[in-house]
This record gives C-alpha cells, sequence and structure tokens, in this order.
C-alpha cells in the first residue's frame, strides 16, 4: 500500500484564489512527522511547512496552512492568495518513528499546480 | 549562509561505467541524506549518514550502490556498472540534528544519464 496518497497528477487555480492541494497518508506508528515541499523547474526541494501528529493546532507558515485531520489520515496543504511563482510540483512527505535511527521521509507522487494570471 | 551543494549538476555516462556524485551539506548539519527521484515520481531514500556512519543504508537498490562520507561532512555517492534504469536525479539532503520535526534542505541534484 502507498505510505503517502496524492490523488491529484495537476491542479489549476487563479491567481489570488486559495487552493488545496490533497494528501493522505497510511502509518501504523503514533509518533510520525508530515511535511511538504515546493519542487519549482529547477529541481531543487523547497521546505514550505510541518506537522507533527501529537501537534493540536494546524501549522502555519505565512500563506501556507496545513488541514491537519488524524483521524482521516489526511494533511492538506491550502496556499492562500496564490502568486504566479507557487506554479511549481508539490510533494507530500512522511516521517515514521518506528525505527530508531530512520529519519527518511516517504514521499508521495506529487501535484502539478498551475497558477494562471 | 550557503546551502546544500551537489556536483556535478549533470552527468552523462555510458552503461557499464563508474561515476560518483558529491555532496556538500550545510555547515554544521549532521545528518546527510541521499534521495533518488526518477521523472514523474517523488523522491526516493536511498541512504542515510548520521556523522561518518552510515546509520540506514535500506534504501540502496542493491549493491552497485556506495556511498561514504569520511570526515562527516562532504559525501559522495558511488555507482558502479551504470545501467540505464539508474538514470534519475540524485537528490542530497541535511539536517542540524536528527528528530521527528527536523526539517531535511534539500540540494538541487545531480541528472544523472545513462546511454
Amino acid at each position: 500500500a502507498q505510505k503517502i496518497t496524492q490523488t491529484q497528477p495537476g491542479m489549476f487555480v487563479q491567481e489570488k484564489e486559495a487552493v488545496t492541494l490533497d494528501c493522505t497518508y497510511d502509518t501504523s506508528d503514533q509518533s510520525y512527522g508530515l511535511f511538504w515541499y515546493k519542487q519549482p523547474s529547477s529541481g531543487e526541494m523547497i521546505f514550505l511547512i510541518y506537522q507533527g501528529s501529537y501537534d493540536e493546532q494546524n501549522a502555519t507558515e505565512g500563506r501556507y496552512s496545513l488541514n491537519f485531520q488524524k483521524a482521516r489520515k489526511s494533511a492538506n496543504l491550502v496556499i492562500s492568495a496564490s502568486q504566479l511563482g507557487d506554479s511549481a510540483m508539490y510533494f507530500c512527505a512522511m516521517r515514521e518513528g518506528t525505527r530508531a535511527g530512520s529519519y527518511q521521509l516517504t514521499f508521495g507522487k506529487g501535484t502539478k499546480l498551475s497558477v494562471i494570471p | 549562509g550557503a546551502g546544500v551543494s551537489q556536483t556535478p549538476s549533470n552527468k552523462v555516462t555510458e552503461k557499464g561505467k563508474y561515476v560518483e556524485l558529491r555532496c556538500d551539506p550545510i555547515s554544521g548539519h549532521t545528518a546527510l541524506y541521499w534521495y533518488r527521484q526518477s521523472l514523474g515520481q517523488g523522491p526516493e531514500f536511498l541512504i542515510y549518514f548520521q556523522g561518518t556512519g552510515a546509520a540506514d543504508d535500506s534504501g540502496l537498490p542493491n549493491d552497485r550502490f556506495f556511498a561514504v562520507r569520511p570526515e562527516g561532512s562532504v559525501s559522495t555517492l558511488k555507482i558502479q556498472r551504470t545501467e540505464r534504469g539508474d538514470s534519475a536525479v540524485y537528490l542530497c539532503a541535511s539536517s542540524l540534528n536528527t528528530g521527528m520535526e527536523e526539517t531535511q534542505y534539500f540540494g538541487p541534484g545531480t541528472r544523472l544519464l545513462v546511454l
């Protein structure tokens, strides 16, 4: 089974509008972390936001917020007031806590966001 | 400050050749990770170093792949007898420490093409 599922291969949003990128995850761990990264066409992965499994409040970082619904195992990224520079691939990733000493990230397949002027 | 750097940015080689990919992490970062990203996919974990030692190499696909970090800073990913299926972007990331919330900062990647 996929550990991270991003069901939207591509999304379009009008400039200045908000957009939600979906992410569901699968883990039996009680302690885990969820990350979102942005990958522009240049290829570099840029960290956007983090949510820990024990965090009671949804994470926010500027125009980015994470809609964390633990019971549904979803961690959707919300981008408010979209800008042309937001056009990129967006990856959801998870770090699980089961294996001591293993801090690898498991990534989804990504969503390509295109912002329309 | 300087981010994670990787060299070369692009590498074209022939099937069967040996290649080395270099990663220079952010200064002071103790943890270093290698990932591989195939076209249309998310990055996949290869190996993780804590200091000089490989703490987790469970993602290396086979024994043609090897990585070192002899002084706990720069790391080299080595691929022997390259195959066309090794063509991908190889990403390196580093983090200050290890922990659930530690952010991994990625380099720009090395695009490897095996002809």
